[in-house]
């Protein structure tokens, strides 16, 4: 499969804390995007980080990129319980139109 | 824009039936996804079109599944018959040729039961 793996499947954490969540896949990459999806609703975009980079911020959320590992991280600092939701990552693959994602982390944040 | 808009958002049928789900892309994306999302198999990519022409339909399941973009601003993914294990939740997503490195935008969903 050419989708990405996350880990962990659902992370329950207290309002304030830091929330990682970990993503590995397989291929090359152009650029690995972070999407967040609330329940019953569609995915959004949150952040993208190009295969030249290695750390991306972007508010309260930090993405780092190692493409030796094929491996992502997305770090949402001082988590509120607005940031319950799903996290997926999806790899733009080197000759692919479309985006692969992975199978999502669900976070859970206790007020 | 009003973003990628889908109908219906909730749909139930009964086996046998045949659906039809609708999406409209963000006016000047050149790029059009159908995806089934499911607690079993997570996020699949079933089909999906450049310029209204059908590039990749490799995931779409069986003969029973077909989607269409008769012109840019309208697709359809149609299931016929329908069985309850097509129940899911089914988006579509656009995104612009060449657009901020390959960002997808996705619709809400259309929530199909088969009973």
């Amino acid at each position: 499969s050419q989708q990405g793996e996350e880990d962990p499947q659902a992370l329950s954490i207290q309002e304030g804390e830091n929330a990682t969540m970990n993503c590995s896949y397989k291929t090359s990459i152009n650029n690995l995007q972070w999407y967040r999806q609330n329940s019953g609703r569609g995915l959004v975009h949150l952040i993208l980080i190009r295969s030249n980079e290695r750390e991306k911020h972007s508010g309260r959320l930090r993405v780092t990129l190692d493409t030796s590992k094929k491996s992502s991280s997305l770090l949402i600092t001082a988590s509120r319980a607005a940031d319950t939701a799903s996290y997926f990552c999806a790899t733009d693959q080197t000759g692919a139109n479309n985006l692969f994602f992975g199978t999502g982390t669900r976070l859970t944040v206790i007020p | 824009d009003a973003g990628v808009i889908q109908s219906p958002r909730h749909e139930v049928t009964e086996m046998g039936q045949e659906v039809t789900l609708r999406c409209k892309p963000i006016s000047g994306h050149d790029y059009l996804f159908w995806y089934r999302q499911t607690m079993m198999r997570g996020l699949e990519l079933l089909i999906y079109f450049n310029n209204n022409v059908p590039i990749d339909d490799s995931g779409m399941p069986e003969d029973r599944f077909s989607a269409k973009m008769p012109n840019a601003s309208f697709s359809t993914l149609k299931i016929q018959p329908s069985e309850p294990r097509d129940s899911a939740v089914y988006f579509c997503a656009s995104r612009e040729a060449g657009g901020s490195y390959n960002e997808q935008f996705f619709g809400p969903g259309t929530r199909l039961t088969v009973l």
